[in-house]
């Protein structure tokens, strides 16, 4: 199986910072990497995918960046929606993974 | 819109089956991959299984032979079936849609609890 390994696991920031998670791969997975946010009691919602695609819909403060085995979400600045927790997911091979999460949280 | 519902039984019994169906409207369950996931009660998300329009399925070896995903296109639906259930199962089951088996997940539904208790 692929792991992926997001860091850091939990994040404290303010309103208007520059936020950035990283996912590794545990081998290479080329561009297939997509992002998710999920707020407490909701629903995985899609934010990027083929690595750096944004979604239709989705604010252009996030961003998604890299290749190979490793990829960074960037949200450029934060705004009280956005907090929440975060995964990265591989499709490049079987079985389909997630990694751990990233808590954001108000600081 | 594309939407997806998760039904099936909230409360399972230690060594039972758990069952769920997921009724897609407002598309057609042609041409696409569908997939469950689940999310245990404060922890992550994991991918279960999925299974094409075909019938051709791929699931997770994690669950070893305990899952069973079906579709019905009459329907519009598709199912999980996971067998032997323990309190480990007890999680969030989710469904959701992807356009191809390397495609992220587009469309999910909203979630159903499933608790495995005696």
């Amino acid at each position: 199986d692929i792991q992926l390994t997001q860091s850091p696991s939990f994040l404290s920031a303010s309103v208007g910072d520059r936020v950035t998670i990283t996912c590794r791969a545990s081998q290479g997975i080329t561009s297939y990497l997509a992002w998710y946010q999920q707020k407490p009691g909701k629903v995985p919602n899609l934010l990027i995918y083929a690595a750096s695609t944004l979604q239709s819909g989705v604010p252009s403060r996030f961003s998604g960046s890299g290749s190979g085995t490793e990829f960074t979400l960037t949200i450029s600045s934060l705004q009280p929606e956005d907090f929440a927790t975060y995964y990265c997911q591989q499709l490049n091979s079987y079985p389909i993974t997630f990694g751990q999460g990233t808590r954001l949280e108000i600081k | 819109q594309v939407q997806l519902q998760e039904s099936g039984p909230g409360l399972v019994k230690p060594s039972e089956t758990l069952s769920l169906t997921c009724t897609v409207s407002g598309g057609s369950i042609s041409t696409y991959y569908w997939n469950w996931i689940r999310q245990p009660p404060g922890k992550g998300l994991e991918w279960m299984g999925h299974i094409y329009y075909s019938g051709s399925t791929n699931y997770n070896p994690s669950l070893k032979s305990r899952v069973t995903i079906s579709l019905d296109a009459s329907k519009n639906q598709f199912s999980l079936k996971l067998s032997s259930v323990t309190a480990a199962d007890t999680a969030v089951y989710y469904c959701a849609r992807s356009d191809s088996w390397y495609s992220h997940f587009d469309y999910w539904g909203q979630g159903a609890l499933v608790a495995v208790s005696s």
